[in-house]
């Protein structure tokens, strides 16, 4: 059974860099094919991809946000980790990290984490 | 980055009615689109991959047909439990882009 979860704060201040963590089980981010992808949710609004990290290693990024972001990942834990640098309280939104079936079909979702930029 | 136009943005119908929202991609993106439906306060949830192939277990109501730019996504007859946000979302380019949503609301 795949499993991912989302965890970080829930409450950064302007100009902070955002750390959150995705955790994950029942699949190896070493096998062959494997994709975790992040997307976020401002509150009432659109889904919005973020990154991508592949198996091998492959990242990919955002091209609106592909300079303030960084992702990585911890194959011995599960993890994948995405921060995001100068964050601003248009970054408020729902983070969620998925894994993808196939190319970026993305069929299984953590449960979200709500991170609220605020001063 | 492909813009997915997505319409209607709401729309409020009966129960047993026929749904259709349609999504229209910038440029060609082949069968690479995708339909989401998230409840309020959850995950969005996969529901149609390939323009038209029904994920496992997801009720033969939902369908999707289309290829190019322009795809519809149907619900044949609405349901209480289908009252949902659907969002259609291209992996045709890098980076994956999401339609605007459709809140569907029983009148």
């Amino acid at each position: 059974q795949v499993t991912l979860k989302e965890s970080g704060p829930a409450l950064v201040k302007p100009t902070q860099t955002l750390t959150l963590t995705c955790t994950f089980s029942g699949f190896s981010l070493s096998t062959t094919g494997m994709r975790v992808s992040w997307i976020r949710q401002p509150p009432g609004k659109a889904l919005e991809w973020l990154a991508r990290i592949d198996w091998d290693d492959d990242k990919f990024y955002s091209t609106s946000l592909k300079t303030r972001l960084t992702i990585s990942k911890d194959t011995s834990k599960n993890q994948v980790v995405l921060t995001m640098t100068n964050v601003d309280p248009v970054d408020t939104a729902t983070y969620y990290c998925a894994r993808n079936l196939y190319g970026d079909l993305l069929a299984y979702w953590g449960q979200g984490i709500l991170v609220t930029v605020s001063s | 980055d492909i813009q997915m136009t997505q319409s209607p943005s709401s729309l409020s119908t009966s129960l047993g009615d026929r749904v259709t929202i349609t999504c229209q991609a910038s440029q060609d993106i082949s069968n690479y689109l995708n339909w989401y439906q998230q409840k309020p306060g959850k995950a969005p949830r996969l529901l149609i991959y390939d323009a038209s192939k029904l994920e496992a277990a997801v009720p033969l109501r939902f369908s999707g047909r289309g290829s190019g730019t322009d795809f519809t996504f149907t619900i044949s007859s609405l349901q209480p439990e289908d009252i949902a946000t659907y969002f259609c979302q291209q992996y045709d380019n890098l980076p994956p882009t999401f339609g605007g949503g459709t809140k569907v609301e029983i009148k």
